[in-house]
């Protein structure tokens, strides 16, 4: 099983520009998170899908949107990437609130 | 919502001392608390978790105590190792329909050979 799986790994985009993270898992979990990570600042939720079908923000919710396309798939989407964005994101599920989260190897994002 | 802190930011031991983590919580309703290492360049990864219906648990040389009354949880390593060296976070959940994990801010733990 490769458990959670992110694209890319890597990104650098202009200001402005778009782009969208991709995560799947192969678990069956039933819930699903986009995190970043910023020195000093350890894990923010940004956007959480609790089940297939619905989404809700997190913490940090503003300049993104998200895709539960199905159970398995959970994306993120910068419509219009600021420098403030700059960033390592983590996807994550879990098969509830309350058990183990596994993470994704992240993607390091820089807007120039 | 929930507030987790995490204590202290960075600590350095001799290799073969003991490490101590602490956070605390602040919403009464949390029942599950992980805690997580991070090494250089990847994802977090579970290393022990507790719920709120137990004080303690072990795990070789790690262990984490929980204390309800006082709504704070602490991680210990025992025996320390250079390969112990990583960013280590706690967090603090409940399973609701607003089902989300609140993260601490992260302890970097250096082991000094």
């Amino acid at each position: 099983n490769a458990g959670v799986t992110q694209t890319p790994k890597f990104q650098v985009l202009k200001t402005g520009q778009s782009m969208t993270l991709q995560c799947a898992q192969d678990m069956n979990h039933n819930s699903m998170y986009w995190y970043r990570q910023d020195p000093g600042m350890g894990l923010r939720l940004i956007y959480y899908s609790a089940s297939e079908g619905t989404t809700d923000k997190g913490e940090v919710p503003n300049g993104y949107n998200v895709s539960r396309l199905n159970k398995r798939e959970f994306s993120l989407r910068l419509e219009s990437a600021a420098p403030s964005q700059t960033s390592v994101y983590f996807c994550a599920s879990s098969k509830t609130g309350d058990t183990e989260a596994f993470f994704g190897q992240g993607t390091r994002l820089t807007v120039v | 919502g929930e507030n987790v802190e995490q204590h202290p930011s960075t600590l350095s031991v001799q290799e073969g001392d003991s490490a101590v983590i602490k956070c605390t919580y602040s919403d009464s309703a949390s029942n599950y608390f992980p805690w997580y290492k991070q090494e250089l360049g990847k994802g977090p990864q579970l290393i022990i978790d507790i719920r709120s219906n137990v004080g303690e648990k072990k795990d070789q040389r790690i262990a984490v105590t929980l204390n309800k009354t006082a709504k704070h949880f602490s991680l210990h390593i025992t025996e320390t190792q250079p390969e112990d060296s990583a960013v280590y976070f706690c967090a603090a959940s409940k399973k609701s329909a607003g089902n989300q994990f609140y993260f601490g801010t992260g302890t970097s733990l250096t082991v000094i050979p």
